[in-house]
């Protein structure tokens, strides 16, 4: 199974929004409304952020917002804020049975 | 809440097997619901999903190292492992343990990680 494919790094300044795709195929991504979005600081784990495509955990800032359209995925971060700096990778249910991750992108607040 | 923390040896001989436990707090891992799941990352490769083990005891692993790959649930003690066998130096990892679930796929609970180099 192939990785996802997200850009490798996304900037903005402080308050713009920002967007990273998530591309699949109609095996993963396209196929199931089961995709995750994870954010990781420095030596920190990852932390879900969003799920089932569009969700929120109990927690996380309405500031982050997932869609999906065929085969791509998107996290759009509004109000964009200095601790939104980090990784973002994305992660998809196969037809397989398994998952797989994005490549993973790098946000950075100019 | 929900407590995932992996333990096991920080470095491993090529050829060996590697052995990870998964001691799980603040919640019983003979829940349904729920795959417990290991989870790799790498600087080359990012993210790399292992396999996941249900309480009912199906499992489902990553193809690229199911035949090296298993995972066990211990219910008396609340933990899960994995072991890898034929380790080489692409399996040198940050090894991550996390529960899943099975309404939304989604991984929301993770261990802080541990690494494991495979080194002679």
């Amino acid at each position: 199974q192939s990785a996802l494919t997200q850009p490798a790094s996304v900037s903005g300044s402080p308050g713009q929004s920002i967007t990273i795709s998530c591309t699949g195929t109609s095996s993963d991504v396209g196929g199931y409304n089961y995709v995750s979005w994870y954010q990781q600081h420095p030596g920190k784990a990852p932390k879900l952020m969003i799920y089932a495509v569009t969700n929120r955990p109990s927690g996380v800032s309405d500031r982050f917002s997932g869609s999906k359209s065929g085969n791509t995925a998107s996290l759009t971060i509004s109000g964009l804020q200095a601790e939104d700096e980090a990784d973002y990778y994305c992660s998809s249910y196969t037809s397989s049975s398994t998952y797989v991750f994005g490549t993973g992108t790098k946000v950075t607040v100019l | 809440q929900v407590q995932l923390q992996e333990s096991g040896p920080g470095l491993v001989k090529p050829s060996q097997t590697l052995s990870l436990t998964c001691t799980v707090s603040g919640a019983s891992i003979s829940s349904g619901g729920y795959y417990w799941t290991w989870i790799r990352q790498t600087a080359e490769k990012g993210l790399e999903w292992i396999g996941r083990l249900h309480t009912s005891g199906s499992t489902n692993y990553n193809p690229s190292l199911k035949s090296r790959v298993t995972i066990s649930l211990d219910t008396s003690k609340n933990h899960f492992s994995l072991k890898l066998s034929s380790v080489s130096a692409a399996d040198t990892a940050v090894y991550y343990c996390a529960r899943g679930d099975n309404w939304y796929d989604r991984f929301d609970f993770w261990g802080h990680g541990t690494l494991v180099a495979v080194s002679s």
